[in-house]
């Protein structure tokens, strides 16, 4: 099975950097990924590592150590609606699926 | 490109009374997720279709839940007879086989009272 471990909340101040940690320890390791979720939406796919470095997607960036199983998402020049809960998930080849294990989310909250 | 479409939105019944969720996928689609979030927590897999086929519901209670895909398009998911912690947003998504992404519905936010 997996394990994921991400902090529960994170506070940053608008136009900063922050980084949200993410563990995780499985067997087949097949890909990580980070969804957004703002509060009462739908998550919405950010981004996806399923080799090590670092993979930039304008604002935001992931990192991924496979051997470390460890991955971070930098979010750059920090927006209030970056505002939202941000969940690490991981996919498993192991049983065949495709479905994600996610963690619990870190709420981020933006201040002025 | 239309979304993944749930309904209804919301829904509050009473324990052990029965309630069902729809879900049309995005077009072309032909794998099918049906995740269930408890406030606070992160998506739990329930049951994952490839086209009209399962994949996984290992982490379906299959006493309560059921779940089907006529046709490999449409999902309804079902749950008789609802316990209170049963009280969750149940989240359909679909991907593209062999896709990465996946795109979440809106959801149904479901309590039991």
């Amino acid at each position: 099975g997996q394990n994921i471990d991400q902090p529960t909340e994170m506070t940053a101040t608008e136009g900063a950097i922050v980084q949200i940690n993410c563990t995780y320890q499985t067997s087949g390791f097949n890909g990580l990924f980070w969804y957004q979720q703002h509060a009462g939406e739908a998550p919405t796919f950010l981004s996806y590592n399923v080799l090590d470095g670092l993979e930039e997607k304008g604002r935001f960036s992931s990192f991924l150590s496979r051997s470390k199983g460890y991955s971070y998402l930098l979010l750059k020049e920090l927006q209030m609606k970056d505002s939202a809960s941000y969940l690490c998930a991981v996919r498993d080849w192991d049983t065949g699926r495709r479905a994600l294990t996610f963690g619990s989310g870190t709420r981020l909250q933006v201040q002025p | 490109e239309a979304g993944v479409a749930q309904s209804p939105r919301y829904k509050i019944i009473e324990k052990r009374q029965s309630v069902a969720f729809w879900c049309n996928p995005i077009s072309g689609h032909a794998t099918l997720y049906w995740y269930q979030q408890i406030l606070g927590q992160g998506p739990k897999l329930l049951i994952q279709f490839q086209n009209n086929g399962v994949v996984d519901d290992s982490q379906l209670p299959k006493d309560r839940f059921s779940a089907e895909r006529l046709k490999g398009v449409d999902s309804t998911l079902k749950i008789q007879p609802a316990k209170l912690e049963d009280s969750a947003v149940y989240l359909c998504a679909s991907s593209l086989d062999g896709g990465n992404e996946q795109y979440f519905g809106p959801g149904t936010r479901l309590t039991v009272t």
